[in-house]
């Protein structure tokens, strides 16, 4: 079974700290994928996007890594902000269904604290 | 325009009631789709629509009917729902197939509450 398993659930740093988001994934084949920042009650929106060819890639404070061969990615956000503070959802692609299916990962909470 | 639209962004209603979802596009997307969120918990697909057409149905019970009037908008028809029902209903768009690299934009989201 296709599946996406984040780490921590949740967590807790203060502002400026550093800190590391971690998904690991059993789809195969994979397309593709992405992680996204969902604050609550709101809609997810778009931090990055990855092939299986591409290693990182970044978007201001954050930066996404990926190992296709273990098949974990994680999502590094540097110099955290309180606007920070949200679920983190890592999203991958089932290339092999052929449909339009996107595994979701059941997310970080982060909380950043002045 | 990058944005999908959903309105209304909150709806109360009775489990008598009949109601309306509505989502829309206006970025050429030929993929639409709708998610069921509850809290604390990752999006769960519903349905796609691909080139207006119902390509998925995720075994969701008939109190919901989606509809894609046209290839810009995207209904889900509530009607006698339940309580348990209530949640963060999520409307997103994407070029066409999930395969490519392509953005998957999702709405601000309509929040439900069923009485």
């Amino acid at each position: 079974k296709n599946q996406v398993e984040q780490s921590p659930q949740s967590l807790i740093i203060l502002e400026g700290k550093n800190c590391t988001l971690q998904c690991n994934y059993t789809v195969s084949p994979f397309s593709n994928l992405r992680w996204y920042k969902q604050d609550t009650g709101r809609g997810p929106v778009s931090l990055t996007i990855m092939t299986f060819s591409e290693n990182t890639k970044s978007n201001g404070r954050y930066t996404a890594t990926l190992d296709a061969d273990t098949k974990q990615s994680s999502l590094h956000i540097t110099a955290s902000q309180l606007s920070d503070s949200a679920s983190y959802i890592c999203v991958v692609s089932d290339q092999g269904s052929g449909t339009y299916k996107y595994i979701f990962g059941t997310g970080t909470r982060l909380k950043v604290l002045a | 325009d990058t944005e999908v639209t959903q309105t209304p962004k909150h709806l109360v209603m009775g489990m008598t009631n009949k109601k309306s979802l509505k989502c829309e596009q206006h970025m050429g997307h030929r993929a639409m789709y709708w998610y069921k969120q509850k809290a604390k918990k990752p999006p769960e697909l519903m349905f796609v629509y691909s080139y207006e057409k119902l390509s998925i149905n995720e075994s969701v019970p008939s109190r919901f009917s989606p509809e894609c009037p046209n290839s810009s908008l995207l209904n889900l028809h509530l009607h006698a729902l339940q309580p348990e029902d209530s949640a963060l209903y999520l409307c997103a768009s994407s070029q066409d197939r999930a395969a490519n690299t392509g953005e998957l934009f999702f709405g601000e989201g309509s929040r439900l509450t069923v009485l």
